[in-house]
């Protein structure tokens, strides 16, 4: 069964970076798109990032536009987000999640969680 | 940017039927997905392209999309679809999908 696994979620503070990572296992990882949904606190879903299967065309949120860069490791099965000026607004648990060819998101991590906060 | 538009709470009887909508623009020229959240778990598909039902997910859900909305029924309504839902549309220009608002279905 496909499984991925998001680490790197932290307490940081505002203005600062931080660099999340996914580790994905039990599928051909360098097939598939990938992307990241976060979710704040009492909040809903919120897509923000994502990259093809092989790098070539990456998208983000309007929020997130700017500050953060989506990059993935085929040879490592690995999907990461390198998050800049964090503000409170970014705040909540970001899922790493696999797209099908079907068009939705049938893998999901437990996600990873990231606070900012001074 | 595109924008998805739920109602933010829909409550119904156990055995009643559910009607979750989703709001957008021409949404009925794009392929809908609706996720069910439980709390303090991860999203799960429960409908996609519309109206296809992935293995495992009870023959109770179904969806349809045409206009400017989409909608998500729940026949025959139990206890533990209490959940979450969100719907999302995906452009195939786009290499993503927009997560609607959400809505939170409440069993009573």
């Amino acid at each position: 069964e496909a499984r991925v696994v998001e680490s790197g979620g932290t307490l940081v503070h505002p203005g600062r970076s931080l660099r999340l990572s996914c580790a994905a296992s039990e599928f051909a990882f360098h097939d598939y798109a990938m992307h990241w949904v976060r979710q704040g606190p009492g909040k809903g879903l919120e897509w923000v990032a994502a990259i093809s299967y092989d790098s070539g065309a990456t998208a983000y949120a309007d929020s997130v536009e700017g500050r953060f860069t989506v990059s993935r490791e085929n040879a490592k099965s690995s999907l990461y987000l390198e998050m800049n000026s964090l503000t409170t607004e970014d705040t909540g648990f970001y899922y790493c999640v696999r797209q099908t060819p079907q068009y939705y998101f049938d893998t999901w991590g437990q996600g990873t969680l990231v606070t900012v906060s001074s | 940017s595109y924008e998805l538009t739920q109602s933010p709470s829909v409550a119904v009887s156990p055995g009643q039927t559910a009607t979750i909508t989703c709001s957008g623009n021409n949404l009925g020229e794009k392929y809908v997905t609706w996720y069910q959240q439980r709390p303090g778990q991860s999203p799960v598909v429960v409908m996609y392209q519309n109206d296809k039902r992935p293995s495992g997910i009870p023959e109770r859900f179904s969806g349809f999309n045409s206009g400017n909305t989409a909608t998500l029924t729940i026949g025959g309504t139990q206890a533990i679809d209490e959940s979450d839902y969100y719907c999302q549309a995906w452009d195939s220009g786009r290499a993503w999908g927009v997560l609607g608002t959400g809505t939170k279905v409440s069993v009573l």
